[in-house]
């Protein structure tokens, strides 16, 4: 079945370590997408890519690091410099960002970090 | 920049009832799209509708409707004869055509819970 995996859907974390948030994506998605989400919050952007190779950042970027390496897959790791990284992260991808399009984004199931 | 408000942090309907959750947005760009997307306590992001700002009717996905008033600026979304699996969080997002690199802008999301 086509869809977007993240993994591990739990992780928990000491303070002061570095963790990378798997995203895998099989529906040919040019672009993708790291979102967090707090409690009574809506979705805030992180960081996007458009294509391989690229990314850029969203509104919440610092202490976040991505990579692009290969079309289906967008790795994000939260760095010791995140100052409150406990959060619930979702992934996901959709079709090019052209004009017009009615390209709505599919999710992943999430990963919930906890910094204990 | 775009911005999308939800007035409402929480909603109650009984059961076969309809309801109305309602969005607002703001945009310079008179190219966009709008898009509602369903949040279970499982937590993954469901595509529930989509509506474009040059659609001339208003979007329907079975029990699903969009009321769509351009110059008021809100897009609200109608859930006809609701259902106890209708109880989740709801978020209104959107993305706006000619801003070069888009991306979906959400808002802060309404709890709905259905009863019996």
């Amino acid at each position: 079945d086509g869809g977007i995996t993240q993994s591990p859907k739990y992780l928990f974390r000491k303070e002061g370590q570095n963790v990378t948030l798997s995203c895998e994506q099989n529906l040919n998605h040019d672009a993708m997408y790291w979102y967090r989400q707090d409690p009574g919050q809506g979705l805030r952007l992180i960081y996007y890519s458009q294509i391989v190779n690229d990314f850029q950042k969203g509104d919440i970027a610092e202490g976040y690091s991505v990579s692009r390496e290969k079309k289906e897959s967008f790795p994000l790791t939260v760095t010791s410099a995140q100052k409150n990284p406990t959060a619930f992260y979702l992934c996901a991808s959709s079709l090019g960002l052209s004009r017009g399009q009615n390209t709505e984004a599919f999710f992943g199931q999430g990963t919930r970090l906890t910094v204990v | 920049a775009q911005k999308i408000t939800q007035t409402q942090p929480g909603m109650f309907v009984q059961e076969k009832e309809a309801v109305t959750l309602d969005c607002t947005y703001d945009t310079s760009d008179p190219s966009y799209g709008l898009f509602w997307y369903k949040q279970p306590s499982s937590g993954e992001m469901i595509f529930l509708i989509y509506q474009g700002s040059y659609d001339q009717q208003n979007a329907t996905e079975g029990r699903y409707s969009l009321n769509f008033q351009k110059a008021r600026k809100s897009a609200n979304l109608v859930i006809s004869a609701s259902q106890l699996g209708d109880s989740a969080m709801y978020f209104c997002a959107m993305r706006a055509f000619n801003s070069g690199y888009s991306t979906l802008t959400f808002g802060k999301g309404t709890m709905l819970l259905v009863s019996p």
